[in-house]
């Protein structure tokens, strides 16, 4: 199973709500990732978890909140956000954090109203 | 890291080989040089990698320079499916998983 999944696929919501994404893999990866990416443009990336643990923060506002509960799961919590937060957050994840192929989900698109 | 340049667009025809550049002159001994794609709307999917010598998989083979300030990625026999945006990337081995992405090369591949 190559397959990191990831949900929901779409998902509009306004600024005052509060919303998370999901994602999971069950490859045994213990890195796993957070990517923002906006229209006509590269990934960009806002996250790294490494044995659950948050080893890198790409200075991303707070309003952003991630949380690795366990090996296999990531989540990202969303709380008042703006309509430039619109965009398709992908999750991605890696054996480790070494030289390691990273695994793409197929993203969530979000829309903040 | 080092920045890489890569052609914004390019297209091929269906059934030949694709030949996707790209410049990294700026690279260091330890920095390893990684392709993805993305297809329109999904994820972006691993590729191949390599660090000095000439790399070959399933999917692609990679040519470095002896330099290594240049690369390229074949694709040997391009079909309708490899229509995507490639990304060339440049990485330390132990940056803590950190890809980055440039623009990349949308390439088209036409019957």
């Amino acid at each position: 199973d190559t397959e990191v999944t990831q949900t929901p696929k779409h998902l509009v919501m306004g600024m005052t709500n509060k919303k998370s994404l999901k994602c999971e893999q069950h490859m045994g990866h213990r890195a796993m990732y957070w990517y923002k990416q906006k229209a006509k443009k590269p990934p960009e990336l806002m996250f790294v978890y490494s044995y659950e643990k948050l080893s890198i923060n790409e200075s991303v506002p707070s309003r952003f909140s991630p949380e690795c509960p366990n090996s296999s799961l990531l989540n990202l919590h969303l709380h008042a956000l703006q309509p430039e937060d619109s965009a398709l957050y992908l999750c991605a994840s890696s054996l480790s954090t070494g030289p390691y192929e990273q695994y793409f989900g197929p993203g969530t698109r979000l829309t903040v109203t | 890291d080092a920045k890489t340049t890569q052609p914004p667009s390019m297209d091929c025809a269906e059934g030949r080989a694709a030949n996707l550049p790209c410049n990294h002159s700026t690279i260091s001994g330890n920095e390893y040089v990684y392709w993805y794609r993305q297809i329109h709307s999904q994820g972006p999917q691993y590729i191949i990698h390599g660090l000095k010598n000439n790399e070959t998989n399933e999917m692609a083979s990679l040519i470095i320079t002896e330099d290594r300030k240049s690369s390229t990625l074949i694709l040997p026999h391009a079909t309708l499916r490899d229509t995507a945006v490639y990304y060339c990337i440049v990485r330390v081995y132990n940056q803590g998983g950190k890809l980055i992405f440039g623009q990349g090369t949308e390439l088209s591949v036409k019957p």
